[in-house]
């Protein structure tokens, strides 16, 4: 089963609108860890923002934010007045605790959403 | 400046050629992990290490072999047992224990097979 789901494959959106970018995830650990990042044409990735399980507020970063939905084990990207530099593909990834340990494991990444800003 | 090196960025085998990607940090970071990416889709996990000496197959191992004799260096090597080794192949790092910790990335190397 897909622990990230992101249903998106591509997504339009105007310059200066906001935009929302889908992820589910399934995990049966109360503990974990959710993150976004950004992939630009030339491939580097970057780290957008970070929301832990245990976190009452919906973390922001910049024009950043995430609508953290726990009991819908969602966590969408949310992306405020578009800019042109802002298309690129858009990764939802989790950190899982590992069996039975308090550490934590491997990032496991969605499929991605590639996302357009049109002037 | 500290980050992640991942050297080369473009290279081409042949079948049957044994290839090595480098990566290097310079963060102080005791994990690194490398993913995989092709074409469209999403980073799938070769392999990750926590720890000096140490190191865990990740979800696609096969075909791929890693070293971790020093805190700085994952090097990776492609071997002809990979049967589809053409994909871009990118480099993190992190520090250690909290489910937190930010991955820091390399600029990725693109393998292709001629």
């Amino acid at each position: 089963a897909q622990k990230i789901t992101q249903t998106q494959p591509g997504m339009f959106v105007q310059e200066k609108e906001a935009v929302t970018l889908d992820c589910t995830y399934d995990t049966s650990d109360p503990s974990y860890g959710l993150f976004w990042y950004k992939q630009p044409s030339s491939g580097e990735m970057i780290f957008l923002i970070y929301q832990g399980s245990y976190d009452q507020q919906n973390a922001t970063e910049g024009r950043y934010s995430l609508n953290f939905q726990k009991a819908r084990k969602s966590a969408n990207l949310v992306i405020s007045a578009s800019q042109l530099g802002d298309s690129a593909m858009y990764f939802c990834a989790m950190r899982e605790r590992r069996a039975g340990g308090t550490s934590y494991g491997k990032l496991t990444f969605g499929q991605g959403t590639i996302l357009t800003v049109h002037p | 400046d500290g980050g992640i090196t991942q050297s080369p960025k473009y290279l081409f085998r042949k079948e049957g050629q044994n290839v090595t990607l480098s990566c290097e940090q310079n963060l102080n970071h005791d994990a690194m992990y490398w993913y995989r990416q092709d074409p469209g889709q999403g980073l799938r996990l070769i392999y990750y290490s926590q720890i000096v000496n140490d190191f865990q197959k990740g979800d696609i191992a096969e075909g791929y072999s890693v070293s971790r004799e020093k805190k700085e260096s994952f090097p990776l090597t492609v071997t002809s047992a990979q049967k589809n080794p053409t994909a871009f192949y990118l480099c993190a790092s992190s520090t250690s224990g909290g489910g937190a910790n930010v991955l820091t990335f390399g600029a990725g190397s693109r393998l292709t097979v001629l």
